[in-house]
C-alpha cells in the first residue's frame, strides 16, 4: 500500500487564486520531503527541499514567494501555489525521505488545472 | 551530482526478460544507483536500489559492475504492466539526498 499520500489527486482552479497541496508519510517520520513538477512529456523536476522546523531550499529558479511550503510535522508538507495562473498547470509530486531504510517514496500526484 | 545515462526506449516481449542498462561514469564512493519507474499519470514507484553489491527483490534485479560505472536493472518476467518510464539515478549524502531525474528509459512491454 501507499506510504506516501497526497491530496487532492486533481484541482482545477481559476486564475488569480490559490492552491494547496498536502503531502503525508502515513507509517514513518520524514524530516526531509521534496516536491517536484512535470510538465507533459517531460521528466520530473525537483522544485524544493522541504525540511522540518526550518525554511525550505528551493532549486534555482523556482520562486519561493510562488510556491510556499510548510513542513510544520515530521509526516506532513504542504505546498501552497499562490496566485495561481494558467502556465502553473502542471503535475505536481511529493515524496518523503525514509532514512532508515535509504528510501525515497513518491505521492501519487496531484494535477493542477488553472482556467 | 553524478549524471546516468540510459537507452530512450526498450521493447520486451511480454513474459521474458527485461534489462535495462544505465551508465554513471562519474559516480562516487559513497552514491547509491536507485531505480524509480513512473506509470502514466502516478508518482514513482520505488524498485531497488544499490551501493556496491548486487540486490534482488521481489520486484527486480540490480546488478552493478565492480567500477560502479553502470548498472542493470532486470525485471525477470516482464508483464504489461511493466510497460513504463524506468529512472535510474545516482545520489548520495553529498547531495542532500535529492533525485535529479533524466529523461529515463520508456519500456513497453509487447503481448
Amino acid at each position: 500500500g501507499a506510504v506516501v499520500s497526497q491530496h487532492p489527486s486533481r484541482v482545477i482552479c481559476k486564475s488569480g487564486t490559490s492552491v494547496k497541496i498536502e503531502c503525508r508519510s502515513l507509517d514513518f517520520q520524514a524530516t526531509t520531503m521534496f516536491w517536484y513538477r512535470q510538465f507533459p512529456k517531460q521528466s520530473l523536476m525537483l522544485m524544493a527541499t522541504s525540511n522540518e522546523g526550518s525554511k525550505a531550499t528551493y532549486e534555482q529558479g523556482v520562486e519561493k514567494d510562488k510556491f510556499l511550503i510548510n513542513h510544520a510535522s515530521l509526516t506532513l508538507s504542504t505546498l501552497t501555489v499562490t496566485s495561481a495562473h494558467p502556465e502553473d498547470s502542471s503535475f505536481y509530486i511529493c515524496s518523503a525521505d525514509r532514512v532508515d531504510k535509504n528510501i525515497q517514496y513518491f505521492g501519487a500526484g496531484t494535477r493542477l488545472s488553472v482556467l | 551530482d553524478a549524471k546516468t545515462t540510459q537507452p530512450p526506449s526498450m521493447d520486451c516481449a511480454e513474459g521474458r526478460a527485461a534489462n535495462l542498462p544505465c551508465n554513471h561514469s562519474t559516480i562516487s564512493g559513497n552514491e547509491y544507483v536507485y531505480w524509480y519507474r513512473q506509470i502514466h499519470s502516478q508518482g514513482p514507484q520505488y524498485i531497488i536500489h544499490g551501493l556496491k553489491n548486487n540486490e534482488t527483490n521481489e520486484m527486480a534485479s540490480l546488478i552493478i559492475t565492480e567500477d560502479r560505472k553502470s548498472s542493470t536493472l532486470i525485471l525477470p518476467h516482464a508483464t504489461l504492466r511493466d510497460t513504463a518510464v524506468y529512472y535510474c539515478i545516482v545520489s548520495g549524502s553529498s547531495n542532500t539526498g535529492k533525485l535529479i531525474f533524466g529523461q529515463g528509459t520508456t519500456l513497453q512491454v509487447k503481448p
